[in-house]
């Protein structure tokens, strides 16, 4: 059973709205929570990380996570074509090791 | 930037030949990682390592070996490789910056068994 889930999409968002990404985990014992991108044929590259309830904000990035419902969301805004990725949601368990949702592509249309 | 290096960067070889991936970091990081990501599956743990032979099974390890003979280079082995092994390969490590822990990728080995 897949530890971590995401819907894959693709989510297609018109350039300038928010785009909304999600992701739960069945692990409640987890303590940390991630939000990597993925341009195709690249490596992940991390936007975002988040450790307690609530809301943390990165320029048009906020990552929202909630202990009690096992939600993580990640939302861009003010989205742009370059922000056109699959995202990834990632989640630190036991051991210094992540367990990995298996991505929302992201479409930004210009 | 954390260092690392993954080599090759793309390998095609034959099925039931033995192959290894290089993953070299330069800057002393306890723990390294390799992940598998194939479509629908995201990234997927193989082994990881904690220290200089210190390693243990993740989630896909059958198949698998590694090595961490120096606490730079962590090895990936296929013994004999098959179809189903044909994926692209990350090597990752991590660090703690004021009791967080990050995680950074390599850039990836794309592996093809034919």
């Amino acid at each position: 059973q897949k530890e971590v889930e995401q819907n894959s999409g693709p989510l297609s968002v018109p350039e300038g709205a928010i785009a909304s990404l999600n992701c739960t985990y069945s692990d409640r014992g987890s303590q940390s929570f991630f939000w990597y991108r993925q341009y195709s044929g690249k490596s992940p590259e991390l936007i975002m990380s988040i450790y307690s309830n609530g809301d943390k904000e990165d320029g048009r990035f906020t990552a929202q996570l909630n202990k009690a419902s096992q939600y993580v969301s990640l939302l861009i805004r003010d989205s742009q074509p370059s922000d056109s990725a699959t995202y990834l949601c990632a989640v630190n368990n036991a051991g210094n090791m992540l367990t990995f949702g298996g991505g929302t592509r992201l479409m930004v249309k210009p | 930037d954390a260092g690392i290096t993954q080599s090759p960067r793309h390998k095609v070889t034959e099925t039931g030949t033995p192959v290894t991936l290089r993953c070299h970091q330069t800057e002393n990081h306890r723990y390294m990682y390799w992940y598998r990501q194939d479509p629908g599956h995201g990234l997927r743990l193989i082994h990881y390592s904690y220290g200089v032979k210190d390693t243990d099974k993740g989630e896909v390890s059958d198949g698998y070996s590694v090595s961490r003979s120096k606490t730079e280079d962590f090895l990936l082995t296929l013994e004999s490789a098959t179809s189903s092994q044909t994926s692209v390969y990350f090597c990752a490590i991590s660090e703690s910056r004021g009791g967080r822990r990050s995680y950074t990728f390599g850039s990836g080995t794309r592996l093809t068994v034919v």
